[in-house]
């Protein structure tokens, strides 16, 4: 395993309190992706960035940000905004967004709210 | 948006026998569907796609079918084995600029030994 790398894999968060999701990529991909997978939904789209210092909402962005300052990182925010912020989320990235080209995924990151 | 629908949620089959899992979509533009496998506690990782150029196309026992007219594509697992056993996920591209995926909401397949 490697290439793409989450960080931490599980993590727990007080209510009313932001939490930052760590995604890093070694593959020079372009894209990177987040989505949150909840038991019986699939994977749904947070935000994803086609390109550095660009990125866009997905179908489910509310309570979320993001930036991609650097190619190899793309970080995930959960504000006191998001509601149901238990799950489990995961990064994603490939070659080339503006393309279809497999996903390679992390390993994701388990976020409880306590 | 697109909408894509997996069938069925729960699957179990002894091993040796075969495997189907049906996705449908809603977006007749889309044209690249990858099939990810999940295990438990692991990543998804990618199995096997299909492009809308082709009808199928078949990577040892697993295959993958698709209908353009009727907007639906298969998986196929032929010949099960207890490492089949996972959360099988399908998807279909979005043909706006994003070319995001979107997801079916998975199949959890048990193989019985």
């Amino acid at each position: 395993d490697g290439g793409i790398t989450q960080s931490p894999k599980y993590l727990f968060r007080k209510e009313g309190q932001n939490v930052t999701l760590s995604c890093e990529q070694n593959l020079n991909h372009d894209a990177m992706y987040w989505y949150r997978q909840d038991p019986g939904q699939g994977l749904r789209l947070i935000y994803y960035s086609q390109i550095v210092n660009d990125f866009q909402k997905g179908d489910i962005a509310e309570g979320y940000s993001v930036s991609r300052e650097k190619k190899e990182s793309f970080p995930l925010t959960v504000t006191s905004a998001q509601k149901n912020p238990t799950a489990f989320y995961l990064c994603a990235s490939s070659i080339e967004g503006r393309v279809n080209t497999e996903a390679f995924f992390g390993q994701g990151t388990r976020l409880t709210v306590v | 948006g697109e909408n894509v629908e997996q069938h069925p949620s729960t699957l179990s089959v002894q091993e040796g026998d075969s495997a189907v899992i049906k996705c449908t979509y809603s977006d007749s533009a889309s044209n690249y569907f990858p099939w990810y496998k999940q295990e438990l506690g692991k990543r998804p990782q990618l199995i096997i796609d299909i492009r809308s150029n082709v009808g199928e196309k078949k990577d040892q026992r697993i295959a993958v079918t698709l209908n353009k007219t009727a907007k639906h594509f298969s998986l196929h697992i032929t010949e099960t084995q207890p490492e089949d056993s996972a959360v099988y996920f399908c998807a279909a591209s979005m043909m706006d600029s994003s070319y995001k995926l979107i997801f079916g909401s998975g199949t959890r397949l048990l193989v019985r030994p």
